[in-house]
């Protein structure tokens, strides 16, 4: 499975759009890049998939470059509630469908 | 349905002993997955069933553990002999055979080994 990169930590504030980016180089030809978000004391739940360009659901967007080498993952206007750690995951998800997880991104939501 | 559910939500045991947890994924969904996770990293895949047939096992399971999920339903993941090393959360997920990339995962149970 292709590694990925992301910032350990990043702080926001109540309100603003928050940008997660996180790379993934080695990414091959039938990877899907996912977005889970995890509260402390819950597991994980799935925020979005992608493949290519961009894809949004209620709750955010994903943007993927055309050489699909890195992603981002876009959170509007954000709110105390989304303070959770972000994990990119990227994988063929065939077969075993085992979900390979990083360190995450933790988002900090200030009022 | 009310999601995947996993009981207990909590186990303090002494080192040694043994223990087991239970998961009980949403009701339709015929894969289920355990992983295992430490304070301050991203969940470990320990183990994953196809109905009831266990189909992949992560190095990360010693001989000390074992799953199991008789007649495709619930699942229970065993540990025995725990070391103090075994603390950790331990999180059950569960998917329909479509939409295979999505996994709904349950509170998880927290295992302290003291």
């Amino acid at each position: 499975l292709a590694k990925t990169t992301q910032p350990i930590s990043m702080d926001s504030y109540e309100g603003q759009e928050v940008n997660i980016t996180c790379s993934h180089n080695n990414i091959a030809t039938n990877d899907y890049i996912t977005w889970y978000q995890q509260f402390p004391s819950q597991g994980p739940r799935f925020i979005i998939q992608g493949y290519k360009t961009k894809v949004t659901n209620e709750v955010a967007s994903l943007f993927i470059p055309a050489d699909r080498k890195s992603s981002t993952l876009s959170l509007p206007r954000v709110s105390l509630s989304d303070t959770a750690v972000y994990y990119c995951l990227v994988g063929s998800y065939n077969a075993g469908n085992m979900l390979t997880f990083g360190g995450g991104t933790r988002l900090m939501v200030k009022p | 349905d009310t999601g995947v559910s996993q009981d207990p939500r909590h186990k303090i045991t002494k080192r040694g002993q043994n223990v087991t947890f239970r998961c009980d994924p949403i009701s339709e969904h015929n894969r289920l997955y355990w992983y295992r996770q430490t304070l301050g990293q991203g969940p470990e895949f320990l183990t994953y069933f196809q109905n009831e047939a266990q189909l992949e096992k992560s190095r990360l399971l010693s001989d000390r553990f074992s799953a199991e999920r008789p007649k495709g339903s619930f699942s229970t993941l065993e540990i025995q002999r725990t070391e103090q090393g075994d603390s950790a959360m331990y999180l059950c997920a569960s998917s329909p055979r479509t939409g295979h990339y999505e996994q709904y995962f349950g509170p998880g149970t927290r295992l302290t080994v003291t």
